[in-house]
């Protein structure tokens, strides 16, 4: 399979539990992205990488929330204490996109299947 | 701050009826306007994406329309299947993507 994947698909926690997700874009791709879901809403923004380079963070990542993206190929987010406010689908997406800075590429974004979770 | 509204919410049409969903932006500076459809359990799937210097784009069964005055942009979708059942969103980008809230379409045979 040579699309975006991302584990675990789903997550149970407890409140003030660390998880951690994992997101493998395709291979080619430079840029990754990673934004989040809530029942009947699209999905908002949270960060995107170009190459390891974290570019953009939103405001909505706020200080539990952490990003990596060491080798530029996967991609992790880190929840820490976790809360039921952060009871979600993650999902991650990938794209080819300018190897330098300027303007932004209009490459089309792929999706993964989303990380649900849930913080009971 | 950036925004798009979408509408409506949900929609039911009879198969081969059309359906149009309808989305405004607030950004000006927004070059481009993507259409995913989202099936349960599945991340979004692009469908069609139009730019600002196009008024109007075709695929198949599959239309979209963009006023910049404006600023609205619609989904058209002739022939509806029962497999074209899913969660719409549209989104606009001047630097990152902002969806809208999604149109829930179901189609009865």
């Amino acid at each position: 399979d040579t699309g975006v994947s991302q584990n675990p698909r789903h997550k149970i926690t407890k409140r003030g539990q660390n998880v951690t997700f994992r997101c493998d874009p395709i291979s080619e791709h430079n840029r990754l992205y990673w934004y989040r879901q809530t029942l009947g809403q699209g999905p908002e923004f949270l960060t995107y990488f170009q190459n390891e380079a974290q570019l953009e963070k939103s405001r909505l990542l706020s200080d539990r929330f952490s990003a990596e993206r060491p080798k530029g190929s996967f991609s992790t987010l880190e929840i820490q204490r976790t809360e039921q406010g952060d009871s979600a689908m993650y999902l991650c997406a990938s794209s080819l996109g300018a190897s330098s800075g300027g303007s932004s590429s209009y490459n089309e974004q792929f999706f993964g299947p989303g990380t649900r979770l849930t913080v009971l | 701050g950036e925004n798009v509204e979408q509408h409506p919410s949900t929609l039911s049409v009879q198969e081969g009826d059309s359906a149009v969903i309808k989305c405004t932006y607030s950004d000006s500076a927004s070059n481009y306007f993507p259409w995913y459809k989202q099936e349960l359990g599945k991340g979004p799937q692009l469908i069609i994406d139009i730019r600002s210097n196009v008024g109007e784009k075709k695929d198949q069964r599959i239309a979209v329309t963009l006023n910049k005055t404006a600023k609205h942009f619609s989904l058209h979708i002739t022939e509806t299947q029962p497999e074209d059942s899913a969660v719409y969103f549209c989104a606009a980008r001047k630097n990152k993507l902002i969806f809208g809230t999604g149109t829930r379409l179901q189609v009865f045979p």
